[in-house]
């Protein structure tokens, strides 16, 4: 099994300002994803971070807004860009490795005031 | 389209109950369905996949096709039962995970 370190673990941030989050796993994942959760609600896959390519986002979520990066197999990074306090949430890392078992980071919870 | 859906948002019973956590699911592909869990302040992690078909912690969970179910199940609550799950489905080719929006699960001592 892999394990994810995700950092931080939470952050206050000033609306529009920036925060970027990452995500390191002790081995190689094939596939890397970025979810949010809001307050009281489920898991939304926000973008699947390509390895040396332009993440591939979900409806409803753009680039300009979250950047991604994925330099390897181990490693990405999430941004929330020019943030506002809709931004406020959990944010979550996950990979998957040879079969399709999802290990997930421990979330960083963001509060934008 | 593809979707899932948890009916209850919480649950309580008592310990030594017995429980059902509900899942139903919408795909046009083969479904492929998960149960993940989120203790307090744990991470999110795997409790059981359908085609391994076995039992974690006492849970089991069937896939049945013509309900478009994967209903969680245990015999006997246990108080370390306590926790949020989540019923998954992977989408294939995209190898992505749709979520249900969970069901937060109290047993009672």
């Amino acid at each position: 099994s892999a394990v994810i370190s995700q950092k931080p673990s939470r952050d206050i941030c000033q609306r529009g300002t920036s925060l970027t989050i990452q995500c390191q796993v002790d081995s190689q994942v094939t596939m890397m994803f970025w979810y949010r959760q809001q307050p009281g609600q489920s898991l939304t896959l926000i973008a699947t971070a390509n390895q040396g390519s332009e993440a591939t986002y979900e409806s409803g979520f753009v680039i300009d807004k979250f950047p991604i990066s994925r330099p390897n197999l181990t490693f990405s990074t999430l941004t929330v860009s020019n943030m506002s306090p809709e931004d406020s949430s959990i944010y979550l890392c996950s990979g998957t490795g040879g079969d399709t078992e999802a290990f997930f980071g421990q979330g960083t919870r963001l509060t934008v005031v | 389209a593809q979707r899932v859906t948890q009916p209850e948002k919480l649950l309580s019973v008592f310990k030594g109950a017995p429980v059902e956590l509900k899942c139903n699911y919408s795909y046009s592909g083969s479904p492929e369905l998960f149960w993940y869990v989120q203790y307090s302040r744990q991470r999110l992690q795997l409790l059981l996949r359908h085609i391994s078909r076995e039992s974690i912690k006492g849970f089991t969970a069937d896939l049945n096709k013509g309900e478009t179910s994967f209903h969680l199940k245990k015999p006997f609550a246990q108080e370390e039962d306590s926790a949020m799950y989540y019923c998954a489905l992977l989408i294939q080719g995209a190898q992505k995970l749709v979520f249900g929006q969970g069901t937060r699960l109290t047993i009672n001592p």
